[in-house]
Formats: structure tokens, C-alpha cells, sequence
């Protein structure tokens, strides 16, 4: 069964820091993979897709990479604001489901 | 519509009654999913439409749990004597297509948080 890790769990920093947030997962059949923002009481935000065939997206501030073959991606948040401050969860689709990890709370000090 | 629509966003109801969670799906998108989040717990799989075929149902977590989906668009999660545990955050997602290649980005609702008292 596929399984999604997600580390650090929680991260503090000030803002304007660069940041990485990291994602594994143990299968690497996989047809995409997709972050997410989750602001408290709120759904999910899609942020960037990556396909398979992929090894990076961008979008603004966000940069998204993918290795499949050992099973990793990193997030990557140029100069980080206090409206960053959030969950991001990676989710790896396999074709009928999205596999998710338990996330990364997020928090940027002003 | 511009995103998907849950309905309601929340509702609270005694053990032991039936409820019923609605989704509407981006227009056009064929794929739906239903996931739920308990609290402080990731994101569990409970079912995925695709077109007319038949639905992957290998995350319900009991035969209290049922879903369907008219006419390839909204989609219905009934929940039948309703039981404590159960109380959590229901969210759906659609996307426009399945398939390795294809664009299979999800977009989700903003949920329905479920109270069971």
C-alpha cells in the first residue's frame, strides 16, 4: 500500500526566509502528485500538479519538484510571507484515489 | 459552477439518525472523490466515481456508508445510524479526467463538518 511522509512535521521561520518542505513516498508507480494548502476550518487548496513524466512546476513563488524514481518531492517557498502560514499536504494519485500525507503546518512569524 | 459546492457546510445530528452530505462537482469534470478528516488525522480515502463506470467503494469504512452519483455529476454520501465516530470533516473532490497523462488535477469543496451528538 502506498504510503506518504511528510517531514518536518511543523516549521516556524521569519518571514522572507526560503523554505523546503519535503514529501516521500514508497510507491513509485504513481500518475501525479499534487500539493495542497489547508487553511484551519477551510478545504484543500490546490497549489501545483506535477505529472509523472515531470520533474518540476512553478507557480510565482512556488516551485515543486519530482523525483519518482526514489520516491521524493520538495516544495519550495521563495521569500516567505505570513500569509504562507498554513498546512501543505502532497498527495500522490495512483488512478482511483489520492494517497495523502499528514502534512506540513507551516507558520511564518512577521 | 467556478468550484466544487458542498452542502451543508455543517451539520449536527443525533446518534442514530440517517444524514445526507451533497457535492457538486466542477461542471464537466468526470472523476469525483470523497474523502473524510477526522480531527487532528490525515485525509482518508471513502470512494471514487469515474464516468459510468462503477465506483471504487474499497474505502467506506462500514455498509453504513453509501454513495451515488446521478447523471455523472452531483453525488450524494449517506451516512445511516449515525454513530459518534463518524463525526469529521467530509470533503469531495472532482477532476477533469483519470489516467496517467491526463489532466487529473483535484480540486476540493470546502467540506462538511459533521457533528454526531
Amino acid at each position: 500500500k502506498q504510503e506518504v511522509t511528510q517531514i518536518p512535521a511543523a516549521l516556524s521561520v521569519p518571514e522572507g526566509e526560503n523554505l523546503v518542505l519535503n514529501c516521500s513516498f514508497t510507491d513509485s508507480a504513481i500518475y501525479n502528485l499534487q500539493w495542497f494548502r489547508q487553511d484551519p476550518g477551510k478545504g484543500l487548496t490546490s497549489l501545483l500538479l506535477i505529472q509523472s513524466s515531470q520533474r518540476e512546476q512553478t507557480s510565482g513563488r512556488l516551485n515543486a519538484s519530482l523525483d519518482k524514481s526514489s520516491g521524493r518531492s520538495t516544495l519550495y517557498i521563495a521569500a516567505s510571507q505570513p500569509g504562507d502560514s498554513a498546512t501543505y499536504l502532497c498527495a500522490v494519485n495512483t488512478g482511483n484515489q489520492f494517497y495523502f500525507g499528514t502534512g506540513t503546518s507551516l507558520t511564518v512569524i512577521p | 459552477g467556478a468550484g466544487v459546492s458542498q452542502s451543508p457546510s455543517n451539520k449536527v445530528t443525533e446518534k442514530g439518525k440517517d444524514v445526507e452530505l451533497r457535492c457538486d462537482p466542477i461542471s464537466g469534470h468526470t472523476a469525483l472523490y470523497w474523502y473524510r478528516q477526522s480531527l487532528g488525522q490525515g485525509l482518508e480515502f471513502l470512494i471514487y466515481f469515474q464516468g459510468n463506470s462503477a465506483p471504487d467503494k474499497s474505502g467506506l469504512p462500514s455498509d453504513r456508508f453509501s454513495a451515488e452519483r446521478t447523471g455523472g455529476s452531483v453525488s450524494t454520501l449517506t451516512i445511516q445510524r449515525t454513530q459518534q465516530e463518524d463525526s469529521a470533516v467530509y470533503l469531495c473532490a472532482s477532476s477533469l479526467a483519470a489516467g496517467i497523462g491526463r489532466n487529473t488535477e483535484a480540486f476540493f469543496g470546502q467540506g462538511t463538518r459533521l457533528t454526531v451528538v
